[in-house]
């Protein structure tokens, strides 16, 4: 079975600051990856996913990911944080021969202070 | 194209009544998908759609139902509302094929005193 930990709940960080979101998944199968964005009181959208190819992927918004799979990691980052990046952020993962579910961690919130 | 839309965006009930949430998509795709959200849970899959006529259970499907209208359209069905049913309740779809990106609604919040 697969799983996705996420393994902080929350990230206080101030503006213009780097900061780091770890997600680690656990499966027996080949995998894809994705990261979700959840702004207040909105639905999630995409910011990045791997697929396959190269294990850095660029996504919306300066993020970046980079898929590791000796750690079975995929954490996300960006260099300079802006207060509009405060939000909910959802790893997820799914079998890359059964992409019907995708099993998303608990999700990390992200707070950027001035 | 407005994407995944779900109506309503705000609902509250008590106990033991029943309502159904709406979700529709004009995307074409296949697959559509119940999530809710709860705090230090994620998103877990209540009921999904892989094609117009099947469903299939998720991770917590008790207490609700769903039907496939159609192709746009999937509706999930509390039939008796009851308070562990408070949470954020958001639909999905994708195309099933590559990219398989799912796209989400904006939600419905659904309190059940």
């Amino acid at each position: 079975a697969q799983s996705v930990t996420q393994l902080d709940s929350q990230v206080p960080v101030f503006e213009e600051a780097p900061v780091e979101l770890r997600c680690n998944y656990s499966s027996s199968v080949s995998v894809y990856l994705f990261w979700y964005v959840q702004y207040p009181n909105q639905g999630l959208q995409l910011l990045l996913k791997y697929l396959s190819g190269s294990t850095l992927v660029k996504g919306i918004n300066g993020f970046e990911a980079e898929f590791n799979k000796s750690q079975t990691s995929f954490h996300l980052r960006k260099p300079s944080v802006h207060i509009s990046d405060t939000a909910e952020y959802f790893c997820a993962v799914s079998q890359s021969y059964n992409t019907d579910k995708l099993i998303f961690g608990t999700g990390t919130r992200l707070q950027v202070f001035p | 194209n407005a994407g995944v839309t779900q109506t309503p965006k705000f609902q509250v009930l008590k106990t033991g009544q029943s309502m159904t949430l709406q979700c529709a998509q004009d995307m074409n795709h296949n697959s559509m998908y119940w999530y809710r959200q709860d705090p230090g849970m994620g998103l877990r899959l209540i009921y999904y759609s892989a094609s117009e006529g099947t469903t299939d259970k998720g991770e917590v499907p008790n207490g609700y139902n769903v039907s496939r209208l159609n192709k746009r359209e999937f509706s999930l069905r509390l039939e008796s509302a009851a308070p562990s049913q408070t949470s954020v309740y958001f639909c999905a779809s994708t195309s099933g094929i590559y990219p398989y990106e799912q796209y989400f609604g904006p939600g419905t919040r659904l309190t059940v005193t």
